[in-house]
């Protein structure tokens, strides 16, 4: 199967840890990306596997996998972390690629 | 550094073609990456669509393989996406954006900023 399945709305108090999941079979083959969008705007590349960053992107976000399932950890969440988040793999047996469906982050 | 950007109709009849073009600038579009297409519905998650290579080669979503086609125009450093007997459930902001990608997985980066389509007679 190429679903990716994340929790729908994950909330955490500021600055506090939250973990973000994603599961599904591909992760065992492929590492998943992480990706933050925020109202209007385009989604941006925040994490892929264990700390592939871009530039910009704070250490407080970092990835981790086991199994079939995936990890974006935000350690200390700001207010500006408040945003949906997707998860992207790939699909090993017809080499396509699949988001997950998304996580909202509330700051509270 | 490479930005991209969408172009193309915002409103498309029901049984035509969606037609979008994805203009990459800062950086030849001929280097070792894929170059993806991905729309979101309003108000919904992100759906990947499709990629191509600089060579021609495709990859596509099952679920819209019948009715996708991406090419690539290297002397315009540019991408394109065709969608075809389109519907209302066609309509969403459609990105494009570079792939890079290595045994272990892949990531997209950068996005474009998104060209709204809807899906209207």
């Amino acid at each position: 199967s190429s679903e990716l399945t994340q929790d729908p709305a994950v909330s955490v108090a500021l600055g506090q840890t939250v973990r973000i999941t994603c599961q599904g079979d591909s992760l065992r083959s492929y590492y998943a990306s992480w990706y933050q969008q925020k109202p209007g705007q385009a989604p941006v590349f925040v994490i892929f596997d264990k700390n592939r960053r871009p530039s910009g992107i704070p250490d407080r976000f970092s990835g981790s996998s086991s199994g079939n399932t995936a990890s974006l950890t935000i350690t200390g969440a700001q207010a500006e972390d408040e945003a949906d988040y997707y998860c992207h793999s790939r699909d090993s047996s017809d080499n396509h690629g699949v988001f997950g469906g998304g996580t909202k982050l509330t700051v509270l | 550094q490479v930005q991209l950007q969408e172009s193309g109709p915002g409103l498309v009849k029901p049984s035509g073609t969606l037609s979008l073009t994805c203009a990459v600038s800062g950086g030849s579009i001929s280097v070792s990456h894929w170059w993806t297409w991905v729309r979101q519905p309003p108000g919904k998650g992100l759906e990947w669509i499709g990629e191509i290579y600089h060579s021609g080669a495709t990859n596509y979503s099952p679920s819209l393989k019948s009715r996708v086609a991406i090419s690539v125009d290297q002397s315009k450093n540019q991408f394109s996406l065709r969608l075809n007997s389109v519907t209302a459930a066609d309509t969403a902001v459609y990105y494009c954006a570079r792939n890079y990608g290595d045994s272990e997985g892949d990531w997209l980066d950068p996005w474009g900023q998104g060209t709204l389509v809807i899906v209207s007679s």
